[in-house]
């Protein structure tokens, strides 16, 4: 069965500073690995999505990696902004998309 | 581009009544998923379907939840009858295909009491 795992849970950091979060899976057959965002009551946001070929990927300040021998992915963030704040969660797919209970961030003015 | 929709927005039963959450998916996007989210915990995949039929539901409590998928566009996710612990938001999400980007719609937060 497989299991994600976020770590930290929870993440306060100074505005500008760079940061990592992270995600580690059990079972490494996987599909791709999607990084989201969820602000206070809304729905989910896809930031990235990795296919299981690829190493990582970049968006603006964002870049995330794959290492599906070791089962981890990191979400990297730089210059933060007090905008960046919320539950960011990763998700991995085989049979379906199994998702972590995500790394709450917040970033201080 | 509409995003995905949902309705309610919210809804508060008592333990035993029924309820019904409807999606409208983003067009074109022919895998539909429906999520229980509970507070602290991520998103829990109730049932996947592909067009109108379902690729995967062996996480729905199937002696109270039920969904359909007419037509391979709307859906409807119903619960009866709903307990204390079904307190949770259901998050319905649509992607054009099984690997491709997942686009979820805002949730219904369901309270029973």
């Amino acid at each position: 069965k497989q299991e994600v795992t976020q770590i930290p849970a929870a993440l306060s950091v100074p505005e500008g500073e760079n940061l990592v979060l992270n995600c580690s899976f059990t079972d490494s057959a996987i599909y791709n690995l999607q990084w989201f965002r969820q602000d206070p009551g809304k729905g989910l946001t896809s930031l990235l999505l990795i296919q299981s070929s690829q190493r990582e990927q970049t968006s603006g300040r964002l870049n995330a990696s794959l290492d599906k021998s070791s089962g981890r992915s990191t979400l990297y963030i730089a210059a933060s902004q007090p905008g960046d704040s919320a539950t960011y969660l990763c998700a991995v797919h085989i049979w379906d998309m199994r998702f972590g209970a995500g790394t709450r961030l917040t970033v201080k003015p | 581009e509409a995003g995905v929709a949902q309705s309610p927005r919210y809804k508060i039963i008592e333990k035993r009544q029924s309820v019904a959450f409807w999606c409208n998916p983003i067009s074109g996007h022919a895998t539909l998923y429906w999520y229980q989210q509970i507070l602290g915990q991520g998103p829990k995949l109730l049932i996947q379907f592909q067009n109108n039929g379902v690729v995967d539901d062996s996480q729905l409590p199937k002696d109270r939840f039920s969904a359909e998928r007419l037509k391979g566009v709307d859906s409807t996710l119903k619960i009866q009858p709903a307990k204390l612990e079904d307190s949770a938001v259901y998050l319905c999400a649509s992607s054009i295909g099984t690997d491709e980007k997942l686009f979820f719609g805002s949730g219904t937060q369901l309270s029973v009491l």
